[in-house]
Order: structure tokens, then sequence, then C-alpha cells
């Protein structure tokens, strides 16, 4: 166990809808990261947050948008669902930055696996 | 800029033959490195990392990599391969030197085969 959590663990929606994804991080943890895993594409870097502020984006979509709240958990929202977006959502948290000693190893949450119809 | 380069999607062993699985990396400072691996239906979980103490480093399972600073690389072995290593295995690398904004950058993954 990562300590990590994810909800939902699975998701079946429609082209065109909206769905929110959910993460909480270890405890402690103040990085929150969010990947997207499909076959064709591999493991995709979305964004990140470190202590509710947005630090990087990768190739995250202008119809996904994600926050990450006062008491650290995570939220990503994704919209205007299209066949291509279902895939495996992944939530991870990371100490780095939290003391010298921390070598920022990230923390996987076991996924959301999203389908749309 | 940092990047690593995974040889191999595909990887197939019989059972009891050893496991190489190969990581390269690119990186202008002393990196920090990192083997995942992600069992069917599973979250990625960390299988070792390196971060500058021994250059042999043994992670769980049974599995170890050394860290070659001359040849860049960080390759994951195993003497004896398990049915039950069947998996994803990704390499990742990251700055020592920590800005809020950096991140860890993983390879494309190397799927690991069991052969009866």
């Amino acid at each position: 166990d990562s300590g990590v959590t994810q909800t939902p663990k699975h998701l079946i929606t429609a082209t065109g809808q909206r769905v929110t994804l959910r993460c909480s991080p270890r405890s402690g943890d103040l990085s929150v990261y969010w990947y997207q895993q499909s076959l064709d594409q591999g493991l995709q870097f979305l964004i990140q947050y470190y202590n509710g502020e947005e630090r990087a984006k990768g190739n995250i979509l202008e119809r996904f948008s994600a926050q990450q709240f006062p008491d650290l958990h995570s939220e990503l929202n994704l919209s205007s669902l299209e066949l291509g977006d279902s895939a495996l959502y992944f939530c991870a948290s990371s100490a780095r930055g939290q003391g010298t000693a921390n070598t920022g190893e990230l923390f996987f949450g076991e996924g959301s696996r999203l389908t749309v119809l | 800029a940092q990047s690593v380069t995974q040889l191999g999607s595909h990887v197939s062993v019989s059972e009891g033959a050893l496991v190489l699985l190969r990581c390269n990396y690119s990186s202008s400072v002393p990196p920090y490195l990192f083997w995942y691996v992600q069992y069917p239906n599973q979250g990625l979980q960390l299988l070792l990392k390196y971060t500058s103490a021994a250059t042999l480093v043994k992670g769980i399972n049974g599995f170890e990599a050394e860290f070659k600073k001359s040849e860049t690389s960080f390759h994951l072995t195993k003497p004896s391969a398990h049915m039950s290593d069947a998996a994803e295995y990704f390499c990742a690398v990251s700055k020592r030197q920590w800005n809020r904004d950096d991140k860890i950058i993983f390879g494309k993954g190397t799927r690991l085969h069991i052969l009866p």
C-alpha cells in the first residue's frame, strides 16, 4: 500500500461528458502529480501541484484541469470527453523538497481507469 | 535537459534465466535514478533507487541495478527470473538539486515476459 488513494477505480462514461478524478496523497506529502497511461502513448505526465500551487505542466489538454486543495487532496477534471481520453489516470505524491534527505521518489496510487464510450 | 532511454519495449526471458533490462540516462548534473515496476492493473511501485552511496543498488524481489557514470547507464538485473516478475518496468531520473517545478522523467517502459 503506497498510501496514495484514488477514486473512483473505474469509470465508464459517454463522449462529451465531464468527470472528476480524486486523489489523496500520502500523509505529509505536499507534491501531487497526475499521469495518463494509455497503450499507444505510454506514461504521460500531465500536471504537478506543490502545496496548492501549480508547479509544472506536461501534455495536458485544455479540456483537462486540476487543482490541489488546502487539505492537499487533488482533483483532475476531464471535460468534453473523447474516445481517445480512455486511459488509466494515475496520481502520485512525493515529499520532494521537504527535507534534504528526501530523494523525491514518487508514490503512486492504483489509478482510475476511464472508459469513454 | 534530463532524459531516459530504455532499450527494448519488450523483453522475453525463460524462467530461471538472467533478467537484464537496459536504461541509459542523460543529465547535466549528477542524478537520482529509479526503477519502478508496474504489475497488471496496478500502479507503479518503487523497485530501487540510486542516490549516491553504493553504485550497486539492491532492491525488492531480488532485483539490483548498477550505476555506471562512464556509460551513463543504470541497468536492472536479476539472476534468475520468476514467473511473478512478468510486469512493465520503468527507469526514471531526477535532479539532485531540486526546484519545485522539477519532476521525475520516466522512460517509455519495458515489458518483461517470462517464458515457462
